[in-house]
């Protein structure tokens, strides 16, 4: 099946520093990125809907100064997590849906913890 | 948005067929039904979707009642691989974005 991957996988860092993670689809071309959130035994949270080439959609209530996505290319998105708080300390995982279907590929995941 | 209902929790011996039930009362014609499943620390997995006919793949079937109000994913012979968490989606299609509302899903586990 297609493949999608995440970088980092897992990452710590200082409150207040920002922290971009990636999204890649690897073997097909993808318009529509989608960035989730998930905490501790709950499910997923969809956070926005990223389109390549223009801005994303955000979800309500997801502050999209702080959470900067960018879909620069089929192949690309990168979600910022900009001034993060223990707070923004959560799973954070892309899918990719495939141009022609309606199948959405997940990436593996990126753990963020916040100090 | 349409929304589904899972038992929270399923158990089941290795080896034998599994029966996830979903409920979605209020499903609309152009929604198709999903599932998905995450073992622990990982992304959600693709397994099955269908609109109104039965579906087959190499991993799962997908049994959808005559109304499109509930739906069955079957799990043919249950290995220790298969636990995790499987969630029911309904597809939202707006624009083309063709989202996805994650419940809280059922969580199986497999008894070896």
């Amino acid at each position: 099946g297609a493949v999608v991957s995440q970088h980092p996988s897992w990452v710590i860092c200082k409150s207040g520093t920002s922290v971009k993670i990636e999204c890649r689809s690897l073997d097909f071309q993808a318009t529509t990125m989608f960035w989730y959130r998930q905490f501790p035994k709950q499910s997923l949270m969809l956070m926005a809907t990223s389109n390549e080439g223009s801005k994303a959609t955000y979800e309500q209530g997801v502050e999209k100064d702080k959470f900067l996505i960018n879909h620069a290319s089929l192949t690309l998105s990168t979600l910022t997590v900009t001034s993060a708080h223990p707070e923004d300390s959560s799973f954070y995982i892309c899918s990719a849906r495939v141009t022609s279907g309606r199948m959405q590929y997940f990436g593996p995941g990126t753990r963020l913890t916040v100090l | 948005d349409a929304k589904t209902t899972q038992p929270n929790s399923m158990e089941s011996n290795e080896e034998e067929p599994v029966h996830l039930p979903c409920n979605h009362s209020t499903i609309s014609g152009t929604d198709y039904i999903h599932w998905y499943r995450q073992l622990p620390s990982q992304g959600p997995e693709y397994v099955i979707h269908g609109l109104t006919s039965n579906v087959n793949n190499r991993m799962a079937s997908l049994a959808i009642a005559e109304d499109r109000k509930s739906s069955t994913l079957i799990l043919h012979r249950a290995t220790l691989r298969d636990a995790a968490v499987y969630y029911c989606i309904l597809s939202r299609s707006g624009a083309g974005s063709y989202q996805l509302t994650f419940g809280k899903g059922t969580k199986l586990s497999v008894i070896p």
